[in-house]
């Protein structure tokens, strides 16, 4: 299968400072990148769909001020987490499809920590 | 009424057993579906697609597709201790517009 990655995979800030979590598809074009968001014992929770060159979409209840997405290449979408505080600590994971598959490649995850 | 909807479980199974997971979908038109696995403190790993009615094997994985009754389901056969992780149905479709429509997931725990 596809191969997503990101970084970093784990990171501890203070509340409200801002963190930035970079998500790239290595060996296709993703022209659609998805960013979730998953409590401990939860279901994933679709935060936005970003498209290259485009604003992202987001989710209802998702502030687009807090959570700022851009996919500014074709293998690069980022998520930066503004004025973080510790409510928004959570596992952090972004998706990429190519324009000719249907199916969704998962990177391993961010997992963001608040103090 | 939910997108997707799958038992949470758990299900457990002994070793060697078939461990069988279903998903419903309200979408009459969805096109593509999908299994994931995730393991604990991990992201999801596609494990099968399947777009056409019947059944799709994969090794010790088939996925099955009824589009008339609107349940796919995911069947695990000679299960083992390193299968057992939550289990997560996706379906895309013309009506999802550019995304995917997840279930909660199944845990599911395969017992030595």
């Amino acid at each position: 299968g596809a191969v997503v990655s990101q970084h970093p995979s784990r990171v501890i800030c203070k509340s409200g400072t801002s963190v930035k979590i970079e998500c790239r598809s290595l060996d296709f074009q993703a022209t659609t990148m998805f960013w979730y968001r998953q409590f401990p014992k939860q279901s994933l929770m679709l935060m936005a769909t970003s498209n290259e060159g485009s604003k992202a979409t987001y989710e209802q209840g998702v502030e687009k001020d807090k959570f700022l997405i851009n996919h500014a290449s074709l293998t690069l979408s980022t998520l930066t987490v503004t004025s973080a505080h510790p409510e928004d600590s959570s596992f952090y994971i972004c998706s990429a499809r190519s324009p000719d598959r249907y199916e969704q490649y998962f990177g391993p995850g961010t997992r963001l920590t608040v103090t | 009424q939910k997108e997707v909807e799958q038992n949470s479980g758990p299900l457990s199974v002994p070793e060697g057993a078939i461990a069988s997971l279903n998903c419903t979908y309200s979408d009459r038109g969805s096109q593509s579906f999908f299994w994931y696995r995730q393991y604990s403190g991990k992201s999801p790993e596609l494990i099968m697609f399947i777009y056409s009615n019947g059944d799709k094997e994969d090794g010790r994985f088939t996925a099955q597709l009824n589009k008339a009754s609107q349940y796919v389901s995911l069947l695990i056969r000679d299960s083992q201790p390193s299968d057992s992780a939550t289990y997560l149905c996706a379906v895309f479709g013309p009506n999802t517009g550019n995304q995917f429509y997840f279930g909660t997931g199944t845990s599911l725990t395969v017992i030595p």
